[in-house]
């Protein structure tokens, strides 16, 4: 299947300084990415949805001055956790749908997920 | 309520076992996910349904619209196949899918 990715898989850092997430579609072309976050024994919680070259579209109740999506080409979106706090502390996912098309199933893949603590 | 509830919550089997999760949901949808949480947190998608049956391996998925429910099946069930297995769909106009809370699986040796 195909196959997303993410990176960092896991990163500290210390409240007040800004985190960057990288999701990265590997072998297929992605329209359309979203991203998650998911806190202990929780389902995923969709934060935003990003359409490549257009400006995301965030869930209500999150912050968009907060959590920065870029989504600059069809294989890369990137989060960024601006002034982080211990309370975004959490699992965050990403998801890229594949582009419809000849072939194409337009079915949802998974990134690996970025554990981002915050002391 | 939920619009996609799964049952049961948590299931023990042993090892070999024939392993049956459920999935509802109230609305209309163009696709049916399941997908597989391992504790490390990765997911990955096992299935994407929108009718009938499809089969990878020892998983089973079943999806009946009119009834508005779907079906993973494990057969031969392993201690590796513990996992939190999610269902998910996917709305007939929208583009995000909703979550089910998740069946948390233990298989015992």
């Amino acid at each position: 299947g195909a196959v997303v990715s993410q990176h960092p898989s896991r990163v500290i850092c210390k409240s007040g300084t800004s985190v960057k997430i990288e999701c990265r579609s590997l072998d297929f072309q992605a329209t359309t990415m979203f991203w998650y976050r998911q806190f202990p024994k929780q389902s995923l919680m969709l934060m935003a949805t990003s359409n490549e070259g257009s400006k995301a579209t965030y869930e209500q109740g999150v912050e968009k001055d907060k959590f920065l999506i870029n989504h600059a080409s069809l294989t890369l979106s990137t989060l960024t956790v601006t002034s982080a706090h211990p309370e975004d502390s959490s699992f965050y996912i990403c998801s890229a749908r594949d582009t419809p098309g000849l072939g194409s199933y337009n079915e949802q893949f998974f990134g690996p997920g970025t554990r981002l603590t915050v002391l | 309520k939920n619009e996609v509830e799964q049952s049961p919550q948590n299931l023990t089997a042993q090892e070999g076992e024939f392993i049956t999760i459920n999935c509802s949901y109230s609305v209309g949808i163009s696709a049916l996910h399941w997908l597989q949480q391992h504790p490390g947190g990765g997911i990955v998608s096992l299935f994407m349904l929108s009718s009938g049956k499809k089969k990878h391996g020892r998983l089973i998925a079943t999806i009946n619209i009119q009834e508005k429910h779907s079906s993973l099946h494990i057969t031969a069930s392993h201690p590796r196949d513990s996992a939190v297995y999610i269902c998910a769909v996917r709305g007939s106009s929208g583009s995000r899918l909703t979550f089910g809370e998740g069946t948390q699986l233990t298989v015992n040796p």
